[in-house]
């Protein structure tokens, strides 16, 4: 079971670039990486996801080294609604019954103006 | 992308009682799941719900305390069974969206 590891914690302040590492030493071949932002009193709500190298959307860009031991969650030029718990998801694309779908500890982010 | 609603959106109950939760999406999904988050702490799987077969739970829960349904490919019930305080957590249901899952709102439970 890939088991993540995240900063419980991560400050900054608006307009600044901020980076979130999770680790996951036993990642598996067909395991995804997947990042998920959650506010108070909703569910989490997907980020991105990638398997290897950077994937971009228009909210974030997540980078994978080569050994997909670790993982970078990028949120550039931050604002005071980015404060949020950010988790760091590692399973099987598709979710199937037989995957263990393990949420890590989350990060929870503060912005300040 | 799926929406995703749950009835209640949260409840006070009684020791004792039990409290069934409902989880209704606005299209067909094969798979459905349930978790739990108690206070200030990440989620934990509970179980995954497929249509037409008996639920999948986790290590540290079972089926007597946490009776699921999955009677069509848009809905699910959770029922907490015979409740005591430490059930007191927020409880959502997520759909499997292909690359990711689709998180319902919870429904936050406060056991007396």
């Amino acid at each position: 079971l890939a088991k993540t590891t995240q900063p419980i914690s991560m400050d900054s302040y608006e307009g600044q670039e901020v980076n979130i590492t999770c680790s996951h030493n036993n990642i598996a071949t067909n395991d995804y990486i997947t990042w998920y932002q959650q506010f108070p009193s909703q569910g989490p709500r997907f980020i991105i996801q990638g398997y290897k190298t950077k994937v971009t959307n228009e909210v974030a860009s997540l980078f994978i080294p080569a050994d997909r031991k670790s993982s970078t969650l990028s949120l550039p030029r931050v604002s005071l609604s980015d404060t949020a718990v950010y988790y760091c998801l590692v399973a099987s694309a598709g979710y199937s019954s037989a995957s263990k779908i393990i949420f890590g500890s989350g990060t929870r982010l503060s912005i300040r103006p | 992308s799926a929406v995703i609603s749950q009835k209640p959106s949260r409840d006070i109950c009684q020791r004792g009682t039990s409290l069934t939760i409902q989880c209704q999406v606005d299209s067909q999904v094969t798979m459905m799941f349930w978790y739990r988050q108690q206070p200030g702490q990440s989620l934990t799987l509970i179980a995954t719900a497929n249509q037409g077969s008996e639920a999948t739970y986790e290590s540290g829960f079972v089926i007597d305390k946490f009776p699921i349904s999955r009677p069509n490919l848009t809905f699910s019930t959770l029922t907490v069974s015979n409740m005591s305080p430490e059930d007191s957590s927020i409880y959502l249901c997520s759909v499997d969206g292909g690359e990711t899952q689709y998180f319902g709102p919870g429904t936050r439970l406060l056991v007396l």
